[in-house]
């Protein structure tokens, strides 16, 4: 089975910064999916970024980017120029090629100082 | 809206009594997505649905849990003889295979409190 792991309960960015959350997953697949989600507080969650496993370019959506070791099964997101916004819960998931089901990490919360 | 919703937001109930939940996926997408996420944890799946079809079962979903989808629209979810370890926010996500059904999108979740 796979497993997904966030080893950061709690991070901590000052507004206009860069910071970086770790994930780290165990497959023996080699074809799957890895993303990354957004849970403000109380609201629904939302797709940041994906990063299909056969690509070796990493994914990129405007301040949001990954560095995706598929050797190390290492799968980090980026956020350049943290807002206020971006104060939330996030989770790394990741889906098998073969499969439908999410497996999800544990979270980090991500809290952003003005 | 076209986003997934899903209703009630929030229920609360007395142990032993059965509860049902709804969730309304985003209009044409054919598969249906179960998760349970309690507090301070990602979310674990449930169960899947594609059309009218439940295809996949977590083992976390004992005999008291039941899903359908009847009509492939929206889907509910029901828990016969809540358990105060029910607790938890359940949370609906929606595809479309047509797209290869990647990208999930989920609804706001029912919170249910258990007493």
């Amino acid at each position: 089975a796979q497993t997904v792991t966030q080893s950061q309960p709690e991070m901590s960015v000052q507004e206009a910064e860069t910071v970086t959350l770790s994930c780290t997953y165990d497959t023996s697949e080699s074809d799957y999916y890895l993303f990354w989600y957004k849970q403000p507080p109380s609201r629904q969650m939302i797709l940041v970024i994906r990063q299909e496993a056969y690509k070796q370019q990493n994914a990129t959506e405007n301040r949001f980017s990954v560095n995706f070791q598929k050797a190390a099964k290492s799968f980090s997101l980026k956020i350049s120029d943290s807002q206020l916004g971006d104060a939330a819960m996030y989770f790394c998931a990741y889906r098998s090629n073969a499969g439908n089901m999410l497996t999800f990490g544990g979270g980090t919360r991500l809290m952003v100082k003005p | 809206d076209t986003g997934v919703s899903q209703n009630p937001r929030h229920k609360i109930t007395k142990r032993g009594q059965n509860v049902t939940f709804r969730c309304d996926p985003i209009s044409e997408h054919n598969r249906l997505y179960w998760y349970r996420q309690t507090l301070g944890q990602g979310p674990e799946f449930l169960t899947y649905f594609q059309n009218e079809a439940q295809l996949e079962k977590s083992r976390l979903l004992s005999d008291r849990f039941s899903a359908e989808r009847p009509k492939g629209s929206f889907s509910t979810l029901e828990i016969q003889r809540t358990e105060q370890g029910d607790s938890a926010m359940y949370l609906c996500a929606s595809s479309l295979s047509r797209l290869g059904g990647v990208e999930q999108f989920f609804g706001p979740g029912t919170r249910l409190t258990v007493l």
